[in-house]
């Protein structure tokens, strides 16, 4: 079984703050990705990486920055949180191997920004 | 620009009746679509999916049909559990564009006992 899994499943952080976010896959995988998930605006990409030291830019990467170093570990920064960065943030990760196959999913960081 | 779209924010249902979840798209590049399902602190899990190739695929309860024509697609549980309830969201993927998924908003289904 594929294994996700996120540093954090609550954190709270005050605004100004530098944030990380870390996620880990333990299968091996090519591609991994960072969303966010709000209410009424379902899952968005923040940034996504198809290889070590390799990232690209999502739909909303404003406010965040991304580190790849090693390939089972891809971490979301937010260099000064606002209120507004205040969601759950989602990893996943998959294979490479083909296209359109299935991203698998951590279990989810709740941040709260105050 | 929302590409996939989820326009029903929640379902209910009867238990052992049929659910159907409707997603609509609008890149005509798209050709693999996938369907997640989420519990409330958990992340997203997969269900099932489907390539532009096909126009269904079933697996036990579930069956996703896909009409390239419309760009629609949809998503049938029969029968409803309570255990379905749960946040269904809809993806899509271009070939040309890697493993980049498009998520829809997400529809909450309520099985009721």
């Amino acid at each position: 079984d594929v294994k996700v899994t996120q540093s954090s499943r609550y954190l709270v952080k005050r605004t100004g703050e530098k944030v990380f976010l870390e996620c880990v896959q333990d299968m091996d995988h090519e591609n991994m990705f960072w969303y966010r998930q709000d209410p009424g605006l379902g899952l968005r990409l923040i940034y996504f990486s198809y290889d070590v030291k390799m990232k690209e830019k999502g739909d909303i990467p404003e406010g965040y920055s991304v580190s790849r170093e090693k390939k089972e570990r891809f971490s979301l920064i937010l260099e000064s949180a606002s209120t507004n960065q205040t969601s759950m943030y989602l990893c996943a990760s998959s294979s490479g191997t083909f296209d359109g196959e299935t991203q698998y999913f951590g279990p989810g960081t709740r941040l709260l920004v105050l | 620009d929302q590409q996939v779209k989820q326009n029903s924010p929640s379902l209910s249902v009867q238990e052992g009746r049929i659910s159907i979840l409707n997603c609509d798209y609008t890149n005509s590049m798209f050709d693999y679509f996938l369907w997640y399902k989420k519990y409330p602190a958990e992340g997203p899990t997969f269900l099932i999916s489907i390539s532009s190739i096909k126009d269904k695929n079933e697996d036990g309860r579930f069956t996703v049909f896909l009409n390239k024509s419309a760009k629609h697609l949809s998503l049938h549980i029969v029968p409803s559990q309570p255990g379905d309830s749960a946040v269904y969201f809809c993806a899509a993927s271009a070939s040309n564009t890697g493993n980049q998924f498009y998520f829809g908003t997400g529809t909450s289904l309520t099985v009721i006992p």
